[in-house]
Formats: structure tokens, sequence, C-alpha cells
């Protein structure tokens, strides 16, 4: 089945640090993929998605790629900042058939950035 | 804010009794999802509708069932608790059944004693 391996640290960062948050895959087909964050007390929101290998996902200043051959979707800032503390979730949909939607998520990485 | 509602945002129970979730879509979203969110299991998908039917079914319980009813809210109902209920659950909507982002809801905390 499909599953989703990310860094699950605590991880703890000084302001405008860089940060990497790695996040593996295995699924069967063409998956997309996302990461999801959920800040202290809130849902969860879509950070960025890519749909296809090689597609690049951005918002907020953090970027993801969609590497097939690794089968990774590492997650990047190159400065983050104390608002960016919240927990990150790496996600999959299998994206097969058209008739099921669910996500698999992996078990999210904790992010503290101190001032 | 997402447009995707849940009540009750938080709720103590004790062991045994039935409890309903609550979730309105977003506006126009035909397809809403039940995640449950543990310490222990991290995020899981429970099930899935799409305009009324069931459409995918995940690790969810015997002892637990959701409906999606003809205005697209849907409720999830726990029964029989038990202390290793106790999660966050996320509904979540998306306009179709496959290929949409999935909004989610800030979630309903459940708490079993």
């Amino acid at each position: 089945g499909n599953s989703v391996t990310q860094m699950e640290g605590p991880v703890t960062l000084s302001e405008e640090a860089f940060l990497t948050i790695n996040c593996t895959y295995t699924a069967t087909g063409y998956p997309s993929l996302f990461w999801y964050v959920q800040y202290p007390g809130e849902g969860l929101q879509l950070l960025l998605k890519a749909t296809k290998a090689d597609d690049k996902g951005s918002n907020k200043g953090f970027e993801a790629t969609y590497r097939k051959e690794t089968t990774s979707f590492h997650l990047e800032k190159g400065s983050v900042q104390v608002s960016d503390s919240a927990v990150y979730f790496c996600a999959l949909s299998d994206g097969g058939g058209g008739s099921n939607y669910k996500l698999t998520f992996g078990k999210g990485t904790l992010l503290t950035v101190n001032p | 804010d997402s447009g995707v509602t849940q009540t009750p945002k938080h709720l103590i129970t004790a062991t045994g009794q039935r409890v309903t979730l609550r979730c309105s879509p977003r506006s126009g979203d035909l397809s809403v999802y039940w995640y449950q969110q543990s310490l222990d299991q991290g995020l899981q998908f429970l099930i899935q509708y799409y305009n009324g039917e069931e459409r995918a079914k995940g690790n969810i319980l015997e002892r637990f069932s959701a409906q999606q009813f003809p205005d697209l809210h849907s409720e999830l109902n726990l029964s029989s608790l038990e202390l290793g209920d106790s999660a966050l659950y996320f509904c979540a909507s998306s306009h179709s059944a496959s290929g949409n982002t999935i909004y989610f809801g800030e979630g309903s905390w459940l708490t079993v004693v």
C-alpha cells in the first residue's frame, strides 16, 4: 500500500535559517504529492502541491520538487520566520481512477523557530 | 478560514457512550472526507462521501459510521466509545471525487474518559 515517511523531528531553528524537511513515499501509479501545515490550535492547511514528476510546488517561500527517481518531495525554505512554527505533514494521493482521493499522510514534523 | 465547518470543537464523554460529529463542507463542494488524528496512529483516513454516496472507506472501525445528507453536510457517528478513540477528528471537502485540492476544517477534539 501507499506510505509516506518524513523526518519526525522536532526541528528547532533560529530565525532566517535554512529549512529542509525530508519526505519520501511509496506508491503505486502516479500519485500527487502535498505538504500541509498545522499551526497551533488550528486545522490542516494546504501549503503546496505537485501533481507530476519534476513539478515544483511553491507557496509563502516554501518549495518542494516531485522527484520520481528518488521518490521524494522534500520541503525547503531559505529563511524561516518565527511565524513558520507549526507541524508540517507530507501527504500523497493515489490519484488512481478518479473515484478515490484519500490522502496518506506522514507522521508530521514539528518545527520551532526561535527569534 | 477554509470554509469547512465542524461542530463541536471540543467534546468530553464517557466510555461506552455515543457521539455525533457534524461537518458542513465548503459551498459547492460535493465530496466530504473524515480523518482521525491521534498521537499513536497519526492522521488516518476514515471514509469519503461524494454527493450522498459512500465513495471510499479507510481504517474506520465498525463502531463508527458516517453519512452525507442531501444538503451535503455530513455526520460521523462514534459509538461504544473507548479511551483509545480520543483523538482529533477532521472533516475535509473537495469539489469533485478526485483530482482537486482537499480543504480541512479545524477539527473536533474528542476526549473519552
